[in-house]
């Protein structure tokens, strides 16, 4: 049972175009999402984080959007370069649960110059 | 500061062999994770460390998995003996504390023939 989805396996931007990557989740007891984006043979590094008490957080070019009601996230990368592609993972994690993270199954975005 | 080490990076092994996997934490940082990164899924948390304490195992296969963290620094997991379906990229991370940003080194890939 998938706690954290992302529906696309893949998306495909132009660079400086706006790349909008979404992630659903069914557990109402998270209280804490993050973003890790990950290039090949190398570990996920940590993009950008957003706790369930705001709607959004925003670092630089990347901005996160949650909307709780609707069990949604989004994480916005405008412009969006080349070096931007990579798999990006959403995770999440609940209080209580000693900091585990559960991952989507990942996006993998190309951005073509 | 130097990130989180791991070794070897790859591996393979016959099934109903063992294998040992190391990681090396960031310094400072007290608790450890290891994840399982099947080939198209996101990372799957097999044990977390607080210090050399076990915080959550359940997750961890342990009729064939084990963990151990001596010394509250480095720590190996080891696979015994290991099955096809453990072909996979370990990930070890860490992070000062619980619930605090997770930082991964580079995965150990482990292909079982």
């Amino acid at each position: 049972d998938q706690q954290v989805k992302q529906n696309s396996p893949s998306l495909s931007v132009q660079e400086g175009r706006i790349s909008i990557l979404n992630c659903d989740y069914t557990n109402s007891m998270f209280d804490y999402f993050l973003w890790y984006k990950k290039y090949p043979a190398e570990g996920p590094t940590f993009l950008i984080s957003i706790s369930s008490i705001k709607d959004k957080n925003e670092d630089g070019r990347f901005t996160v959007f949650l909307n709780k009601s609707a069990k949604h996230l989004s994480l916005h990368i405008v412009p969006s370069q080349p070096g931007d592609s990579a798999v990006y993972f959403c995770a999440a994690h609940y209080g209580g649960s000693q900091g585990n993270l559960i991952f989507g199954k990942g996006t993998k975005l190309s951005v073509k110059p | 500061e130097a990130g989180v080490a791991q070794s070897p990076r790859y591996k393979i092994i016959e099934k109903r062999q063992s294998v040992a996997f190391w990681c090396n934490p960031i310094s400072g940082h007290a608790t450890l994770y290891w994840y399982q990164q099947i080939l198209g899924q996101g990372p799957k948390l097999l044990i977390q460390f607080q210090n050399n304490g076990v915080v959550d195992d359940s997750q961890l296969p342990k009729d064939r998995f084990s963990a151990e963290r001596l010394k509250g620094v480095d720590s190996t997991l080891k696979i015994q003996p290991a099955k096809l379906e453990d072909s996979a990229v370990y990930l070890c991370a860490s992070s000062r504390g619980q619930q605090e940003t997770q930082y991964f080194g580079p995965g150990t890939r482990l292909l079982v023939l």
